[in-house]
């Protein structure tokens, strides 16, 4: 079945560090992949995505590529600040309901 | 202008309550969902519409009712709570097919006592 794997949190850093989330797939087919963002005692927002292989996503400094040789869409940002600190979730859609699958979420919490 | 609303933002009820969440979407969306969101962050569909006809259905209890009144509006109605039904839930609203993501509310904290 569809499934989204991220690396468990928290992750904690230093403003101006990179950052980099890891997130896999599993999927039959072409999936659109995306990254939201949850600050706290919030909704979700989304924050970027890409519909197709090698496509790059980005928004916000953030950016992700759609690699389907490693069903990967990682999510990195050169340089983070205290106000990135949220949760992020990577999720798959497919199919013509578009049902998004989630990862179980990343906690990046951010210092000054 | 909210593009997707739901009310109550904080709904603290007790075991064996009926309560109703709603939901409202500004975007021209034909789509609408149900999510649930657990203590531990993680995030589940729950119900999904289409044009006021039910598309996705997952596993939920049969105490949990989704209703469209029209392509903008997706309550959600809970009969019998109990402890477990406290979380955090979504909506949200897409286009179908989409690759514009789903566009989601500002979640309506449940607890039950």
């Amino acid at each position: 079945g569809n499934s989204v794997t991220q690396m468990e949190g928290p992750v904690t850093l230093s403003e101006e560090a990179f950052l980099t989330i890891n997130c896999t797939y599993t999927a039959t087919g072409y999936p659109s992949l995306f990254w939201y963002v949850q600050y706290p005692g919030e909704g979700l927002q989304l924050l970027l995505k890409a519909t197709k292989a090698d496509d790059k996503g980005s928004n916000k400094g953030f950016e992700a590529t759609y690699r389907k040789e490693t069903t990967s869409f990682h999510l990195e940002k050169g340089s983070v600040q205290v106000s990135d600190s949220a949760v992020y979730f990577c999720a798959l859609g497919r199919g013509a309901t578009n049902k998004l699958i989630f990862g179980t979420g990343t906690l990046l919490a951010v210092q000054p | 202008d909210t593009a997707v609303s739901q009310t109550p933002k904080y709904l603290v009820t007790q075991m064996g309550n009926d309560k109703s969440i709603k939901c409202e979407q500004n975007l021209g969306h034909d789509t609408m969902y149900w999510y649930k969101q657990d203590s531990k962050k993680f995030l589940k569909i729950m119900f999904s519409y289409n044009n006021k006809e039910l598309i996705i259905n997952e596993t939920v209890p049969n105490r949990f009712s989704p209703k469209s009144p029209d392509k903008a509006h997706l309550n959600l109605h809970i009969n019998s709570l109990e402890l477990g039904d406290s979380a955090v839930y979504f909506c949200a609203s897409s286009q179908v097919p989409a690759g514009d993501g789903q566009y989601f509310g500002p979640g309506t904290r449940l607890t039950v006592t």
